[in-house]
């Protein structure tokens, strides 16, 4: 069983749908990270936040906005996405921004665009 | 910058032979490794670490690795392949201060019975 729990499992939306994924932790992390995964390559961080507020976003297109409400929670919100960013997406979380601290990952959200 | 380089996209053992993932990284600064495990239709699962001291890190589900500094190395073993073990293996270092974990391209291992 995770600890960092992602819903929904699996979003199929339209190019001009919005909607949004989520990511929950209950282990005191104070970072927290998105992903993005494509099949058979390795996970592409997309957005790194730090005690909420955001400390990396890796020039990701606009229509993806991330939002972290406290710190147990984050979102991604979408809006427009094209077929491309058909993927897995994966949240992860560590106990704070180091290099020396493991991330702990989600099952993801695998999201399909039509 | 960090890298990591897996050598070997796929590697295929029979169930109860040794397991062995190689992995080279390059690091300007003393790294700190991980190896994470993919099963299908999840996510990533931490299998073990090397962040300093002991070089011979023993992590979850019998799994080991060995960091060598002198070769720029940390790959990963088992003695005894189970069905069970069959999944995507990835080697990350991360980047610097700020945590990011930068991932090799994943091997995937396959177990025959």
């Amino acid at each position: 069983d995770t600890e960092v729990t992602q819903t929904p499992k699996h979003l199929v939306m339209g190019m001009t749908n919005k909607k949004s994924l989520k990511c929950e932790q209950h282990m005191g992390h104070r970072a927290m990270y998105w992903y993005k995964q494509k099949a058979k390559k390795p996970p592409e961080l997309m957005f790194v936040y730090s005690y909420e507020k955001l400390s990396i976003n890796e020039s990701v297109p606009s229509r993806f906005s991330p939002e972290c409400p406290n710190s147990s929670l984050l979102n991604l919100h979408l809006h427009a996405l094209q077929p491309e960013d058909s993927a897995l997406y994966l949240c992860a979380s560590s106990q704070w921004l180091d290099s020396n601290q493991p991330q702990h990952f989600g099952d993801g959200t695998r999201l399909s665009i039509l | 910058a960090q890298s990591v380089t897996q050598l070997g996209s796929h590697v295929s053992v029979s169930e109860g032979a040794l397991v062995l993932l190689r992995c080279n990284y390059s690091s300007s600064v003393p790294p700190y490794l991980f190896w994470y495990v993919q099963y299908p239709n999840q996510g990533l699962q931490l299998l073990l670490k090397y962040t300093t001291g002991a070089t011979l890190v023993k992590g979850i589900n019998g799994f080991e690795a060995e960091f060598k500094k002198s070769e720029t190395s940390f790959h990963l073993t088992k003695p005894s392949a189970h069905m069970s073990d069959a999944a995507e293996y990835f080697c990350a270092v991360s980047d610097g201060s700020q945590g990011n974990l930068i991932f090799g391209k994943g091997t995937k291992l396959s177990v025959k019975p």
